[in-house]
């Protein structure tokens, strides 16, 4: 079973600029999370899908961010325009479908994202 | 302070001894989770510890947790060099399934050959 992908590994952009990072979650997982890890702080959430539609969107930082999740498959977060405070480790997983009660959530690698 | 803080925050030791990360969280939870993450790569989900469980294992490793003090620990056995890496807790709170985690900042982990 393929796990958690994400889209690039790296970016490297200037303040400004418009950035897409990617998440494909594991077949059949409903629920799907992006996390990130800024300036070696902790990992804070962002925010939850289940299938298509925004769970908890709480934690997002403000309105340059946009999350999407067409179809119910992928999903991806778009941060525009970034700022040098972008700058981290953006972490996607997903777990199994609601109704699993132990929310075990299975990540993917990263997008490192660093804004110049 | 923080949801889910561990200590201490770093850890070096020699390979063949144990080491214990500790973890405390404030609020009620539904379980609390240990994750590993190697330096550059993703994190790897290593054992779920369930809000009514006192105690679980797996392999070399050993988790503990006392919803009375609100704290957990692990504990990694016969420590190896490729067990270096940052370790951190998350917290699912026991309001619902599939929520967020809390995470905390993480324990980083040197084991010298």
């Amino acid at each position: 079973e393929a796990g958690v992908t994400q889209f690039p590994s790296h970016s490297v952009i200037e303040k400004g600029q418009t950035v897409t990072l990617r998440c494909d979650p594991i077949s059949g997982h409903d629920n799907l999370y992006w996390y990130r890890r800024v300036m070696g702080k902790e990992i804070k959430f962002l925010l939850h899908f289940v299938k298509e539609s925004k769970q908890d969107e709480s934690g997002m930082p403000n309105n340059r961010f946009l999350a999407e999740r067409t179809g119910g498959t992928y999903s991806t977060l778009k941060v525009q325009p970034a700022e040098l405070e972008d700058s981290g480790v953006y972490f996607c997983a997903s777990s199994h479908p609601t109704g699993s009660s132990y929310n075990e959530q299975f990540f993917g690698p990263g997008t490192r994202l660093t804004v110049l | 302070s923080q949801q889910g803080e561990e200590d201490p925050q770093a850890l070096s030791i020699q390979e063949g001894e144990n080491a214990t990360m500790n973890c405390s969280y404030k609020t009620s939870i539904n379980n609390l989770q240990w994750y590993r993450q190697n330096s550059g790569r993703g994190l790897v989900h290593l054992i779920l510890i369930r809000s009514n469980e006192r105690e679980k294992h797996s392999g070399r490793l050993r988790v503990t947790l006392d919803t009375s003090k609100k704290s957990s620990s692990l504990l990694i056995t016969a420590s190896r060099a490729a067990d270096t890496a940052s370790y951190f807790c998350a917290t699912a709170d026991r309001s619902g399934s599939a929520r967020q985690l809390t995470f905390g900042s993480g324990t980083q982990l040197t084991v010298l050959p």
